[in-house]
């Protein structure tokens, strides 16, 4: 069975500062590991993803996750907050082999205040 | 590129009546394409994974003869709620697979559905 947990249902924020969005996961195998950003009535929109190699990702509008194996946390980092930012942030995750859909997150919903 | 669009983006019927929502994969194949539900302020549930050319795989507690779900070509699934119920009232996401192997998906829109 694989799992997401995100500790944190709301992350407040101020504008320009930095930003760090927590998500910790279990999987058998080698995980592939996703972070997805929803506006309200909205599909998900894909932010970034690890597979393999350096373990700093880098994706859309500035974002950043560090895969930490040992720590099994795949956080979600951003050095300068914007306002625009605010909406809700799942991690989800699917392992290497096989036919699996991904596993989501039960979401943090991020605030950044002006 | 790997654009998936969803139809309709919002729905709502009458208690009773049979509702269809389309998934296309409007530039790539897609193999696998899956069904989420997502409640208000939740996270999403995926309802049932389906291969083009055969039945789909439901997760457990989802009713297949309720959810209908149809992958008869490599851009298009549907998912077919039949007799719907004010319960059934939700935000429905479809994502699908194949460019890039199971590993990465790419979601539509969403589709928003109230039964009256």
């Amino acid at each position: 069975a694989q799992s997401v947990a995100q500790p944190e249902d709301q992350v407040n924020v101020a504008e320009g500062n930095p930003l760090t969005v927590k998500c910790t996961y279990s999987v058998s195998g080698n995980p592939y590991l996703f972070w997805y950003v929803q506006y309200p009535n909205r599909g998900l929109q894909f932010l970034l993803k690890y597979i393999t190699g350096d373990n700093l990702v880098k994706g859309s509008y500035g974002f950043e996750a560090e895969f930490n194996k040992s720590q099994t946390s795949f956080h979600l980092k951003k050095p300068s907050a914007l306002v625009s930012d605010s909406a809700l942030y799942f991690c989800a995750v699917t392992r290497e082999m096989g036919r699996r859909a991904l596993t989501f997150g039960s979401g943090t919903r991020l605030q950044v205040q002006p | 590129g790997a654009v998936v669009s969803q139809h309709p983006s919002r729905v709502i019927c009458k208690s009773g009546t049979s509702v269809k929502i389309e998934c296309r994969s409007l530039d790539f194949q897609a193999t696998t394409m899956f069904w989420y539900r997502q409640f208000p302020k939740q996270s999403l549930m995926l309802m049932a994974t389906s291969n083009e050319g055969s039945k789909a795989t439901y997760e457990q507690g989802v009713e297949k003869d309720k959810f209908l779900i149809n992958h008869a070509s490599l851009t298009l699934s549907t998912l077919t709620v039949t007799s719907a119920h004010p319960e059934d009232s939700s935000f429905y996401i479809c994502s699908a697979s194949g460019p890039t192997g199971y590993n990465e998906q790419f979601f539509g829109p969403g589709t928003r559905l109230t039964v009256l």
